[in-house]
């Protein structure tokens, strides 16, 4: 069965801090999905990666795969109040299926 | 686009009654799947749809659940009959073809369906 685990599962931060939220999957996969979710609304695709070392970056946010380590992370760089939200990391259940496990999600909360 | 459309945004009814909710996706998009998002389980994959056929159901809970997709821009998920523990907030999703794996998955607004 597979199990994607992120941590921290909070976490809460200055404005202008850097930090980074893990994504770990206990099987092999050479994809992985981040996605941000804001209270009470719907989830937003942030970065798509699709091989080892794939990196990506969008604004203040930074997400690289490491498939030999079954980890993913998040980088946030001097984070702003407005990153304030759930990151979810998704994993396909086996290659060539769309059907992803999420992870826990990561609740960030970014302190003005 | 207007992107994946979901209705209603709210429900609220008496267990034992019937839901339906339905799902627009994008135009274009062929593949469609429904989530259901709780405190204790997260975010679950139900069904997912690929030009309107059913491809992978499994994590439709119980029979009591039921999803069609009679063409290529309208899903319906019903359950009947309803009951408390079925109280959780019901996503649609779609994504376009080709490269289909490149393509991150378009989620709707969400339907909240609270089940007295």
């Amino acid at each position: 069965e597979l199990k994607v685990e992120q941590n921290p599962l909070f976490l809460s931060m200055q404005e202008g801090k850097n930090y980074t939220i893990y994504c770990n999957y206990s099987t092999t996969s050479d994809r992985l999905y981040w996605y941000r979710q804001d209270p009470g609304k719907s989830l937003e695709s942030l970065f798509v990666l699709l091989s080892n070392g794939a990196v990506k970056q969008e604004g203040r946010l930074m997400a690289s795969l490491d498939t030999k380590a079954r980890l993913s992370t998040l980088h946030i760089t001097a984070a702003v109040h407005d990153l304030s939200a759930t990151y979810f990391c998704a994993v396909p259940l086996t290659s060539g299926t769309y059907k992803y496990i999420f992870g826990t999600g990561t609740r960030l909360k970014v302190l003005a | 686009d207007a992107g994946v459309i979901q209705s209603p945004r709210h429900e609220v009814t008496e267990m034992g009654q019937e839901v339906t909710l339905r799902c627009k996706p994008i135009s274009g998009h062929d593949y469609l799947f429904w989530y259901r998002q709780t405190m204790m389980r997260g975010l679950e994959l139900l069904i997912y749809f690929n030009n309107n056929v059913p491809i992978d159901d499994s994590g439709m809970p119980e029979d009591r659940f039921s999803a069609k997709m009679p063409n290529a821009s309208f899903s319906t998920l019903k359950i009947q009959p309803s009951e408390p523990r079925d109280s959780a907030v019901y996503f649609c999703a779609s994504s376009p073809p080709g490269q289909v794996f490149a393509q991150p998955q378009h989620f709707g607004d969400g339907t909240r369906l609270s089940i007295l």
